[in-house]
């Protein structure tokens, strides 16, 4: 079946522009979580969906960061007035459950350069 | 906080060699551990994972413990292959309140060579 999908693959953006990610998880998964990978780092933790509600935003970097998930479906990233530290490749993960065992299922991520 | 840390990479083997990648972590709960996969190209998969104390995860001739006296769940693999050239992530999942959020390490690249 269909994995998660994301788009756009690559954005290159001017600093100061407002960028949307999308993200469309496998069909029945009830969990969501945006990812931030940055050169030489691991996977930071940016906001995880239970449905459509958002109990954990705690990894949001700062208030330009938004992100919202609609019919438990697909969900966006927004990050507004992007600065260039925001360049990163944002990854999306589904989990069935988002329980102590779901494994997650992660997209080929969105890699954005800000300029 | 919960926390995961890999041995640095990248981590160079000749083909059929025996392979370990360390991995340790702290959790304030009774964590689930995982490694996964990332191979060139493509986005992070599950490789294996174990859920509780003394269980060992195998996959595709991977294997991991999962041992809480030590805190760790080092991947092993007999005898390596170009194929498995990748970057191996090791992951646990933790309660922070009424959610179970993934807490991964930096990362181990690892290079095989024929």
């Amino acid at each position: 079946g269909a994995g998660v999908s994301q788009s756009p693959s690559n954005k290159v953006t001017e600093k100061g522009k407002d960028v949307e990610l999308r993200c469309d998880p496998i069909s029945g998964h009830t969990a969501l979580y945006w990812y931030r990978q940055s050169l030489g780092q691991g996977l930071e933790f940016l906001i995880y969906f239970q449905g459509n509600s958002a109990p954990d935003k705690s990894g949001l970097p700062s208030d330009r960061f938004s992100a919202e998930r609609t019919g438990g479906s697909v969900s966006t990233l927004t990050i507004q007035r992007t600065q260039q530290e925001d360049s990163a490749v944002y990854l999306c993960a589904s989990s069935l459950w988002g329980n102590l065992d779901s494994p997650l299922h992660f997209g080929n991520g969105t890699r954005l350069t800000v300029t | 906080g919960d926390s995961v840390t890999q041995m640095e990479g990248p981590v160079t083997l000749s083909e059929e060699a025996f392979l370990t990648i360390n991995c340790t972590y702290t959790a304030t709960g009774y964590p689930s551990l995982f490694w996964y996969v990332q191979y060139p190209g493509e986005g992070l998969q599950l490789l294996l994972k174990a859920t509780k104390a003394d269980d060992k995860g195998s996959n595709k001739g991977f294997e991991a413990t999962y041992r809480k006296e030590t805190t760790s769940f080092h991947l092993e693999k007999g005898s390596v292959q170009v194929s498995d050239s990748a970057v191996y992530f090791c992951a646990l999942s933790d309660r922070k309140g009424g959610s179970y959020i993934p807490t991964f390490g930096r990362g181990t690249s690892l290079i095989v060579h024929p």
